[in-house]
C-alpha cells in the first residue's frame, strides 16, 4: 500500500523553526516528485514547494521562498520541510503528496494525513 | 499567482446533477493539461478525484466527470449520493516559476 506519513508538525513562536518529515512507503521514492501542500485553519488548499526525485531541482511558493527548505533522503525514503523564521500565516496543516507524474499529466497522489503547525506566542 | 476562482458553495439533492466551476487564467488552466480536482471530507487528506482535465483514477466512481473549455475547467457530479458532501478543490500547472496553483475551494452540500 502507498502511504504518506507527515511528522514534526507542533507549536512554535514566531521566528521560531521547525522541521516536518514524511515517511514514505509501497513505492519507488527515488522516482517521484514530492510536494508540501499547507491548509490554514478553515481556508483552502496551497501549495508551499516541490523537490525533483533526485533532490537537484526544488522550487517554493512566494510567501516562503527564503525561509522553507525542501530536501529528502532517499536511502531513507523520508522528504522533509525545514521551516525557519516563522510567521502566524504560516500556521496550518502540512500535507505531504507524491507528485504523480507521466508525459501527459501531473497530479497529487496519494497524500499524507497532514501534520499541524501552529505559530503562537 | 492568484488562486484559481471557484464557487465557495453548491447544492443539490440525491440524485441530481452538480456542476462546480474553476476558473484561471491563459496562465495556467487555459494553458495546462495537468488540471486535477480533489476531494477532502472534514478532518481529512484530500483525495484525486480526477486528473489530466477528465480522466477518472481507478476506484473513483464514473458519477465524477470533468472537462475544460478555455481558462475554465468544471467538475460534475451525477447522481448525487449523501456520501458526496464534501470540500472539492481543483489545481493547474502554472509553469516553472509559479508551479502550482490551487482554487479556493467549493463546500458541496447534499440536501
Amino acid at each position: 500500500e502507498v502511504q504518506l506519513v507527515e511528522s514534526g508538525g507542533g507549536l512554535v513562536q514566531p521566528g521560531g523553526s521547525l522541521r516536518l518529515s514524511c515517511a514514505a512507503s509501497g513505492f519507488t521514492f527515488n522516482n517521484y516528485w514530492m510536494h508540501w501542500v499547507r491548509q490554514a485553519p478553515g481556508k483552502g488548499l496551497v501549495w508551499v514547494s516541490r523537490i525533483k526525485s533526485d533532490g537537484t531541482t526544488t522550487a517554493y511558493a512566494g510567501s516562503v521562498k527564503g525561509r522553507f527548505t525542501i530536501s529528502r533522503d532517499n536511502a531513507k525514503n523520508t522528504l522533509y520541510l525545514q521551516m525557519n523564521s516563522l510567521r502566524a500565516e504560516d500556521t496550518a496543516v502540512y500535507y505531504c503528496a507524491r507528485g504523480d507524474c507521466s508525459g501527459t499529466s501531473c497530479q497529487f497522489d496519494p497524500w499524507g494525513q497532514g501534520t499541524l503547525v501552529t505559530v503562537s506566542s | 499567482q492568484s488562486a484559481l476562482t471557484q464557487p465557495a458553495s453548491v447544492s443539490g439533492s440525491p440524485g441530481q446533477s452538480i456542476t462546480i466551476s474553476c476558473t484561471g487564467t491563459s496562465s495556467d488552466v487555459g494553458s495546462s493539461n495537468f488540471v486535477s480536482w480533489y476531494q477532502q471530507h472534514p478532518g481529512k487528506a484530500p483525495k484525486l478525484m480526477i486528473y489530466e482535465v477528465s480522466k477518472r483514477p481507478s476506484g473513483v466512481s464514473n458519477r465524477f466527470s470533468a472537462f475544460k473549455s478555455g481558462n475554465t475547467a468544471s467538475l460534475t457530479i451525477s447522481g448525487l449520493q449523501a456520501e458526496d458532501e464534501a470540500d472539492y478543490y481543483c489545481c493547474s500547472y502554472a509553469g516553472s516559476s509559479t508551479s502550482w496553483v490551487f482554487g479556493g475551494g467549493t463546500k458541496l452540500t447534499v440536501l
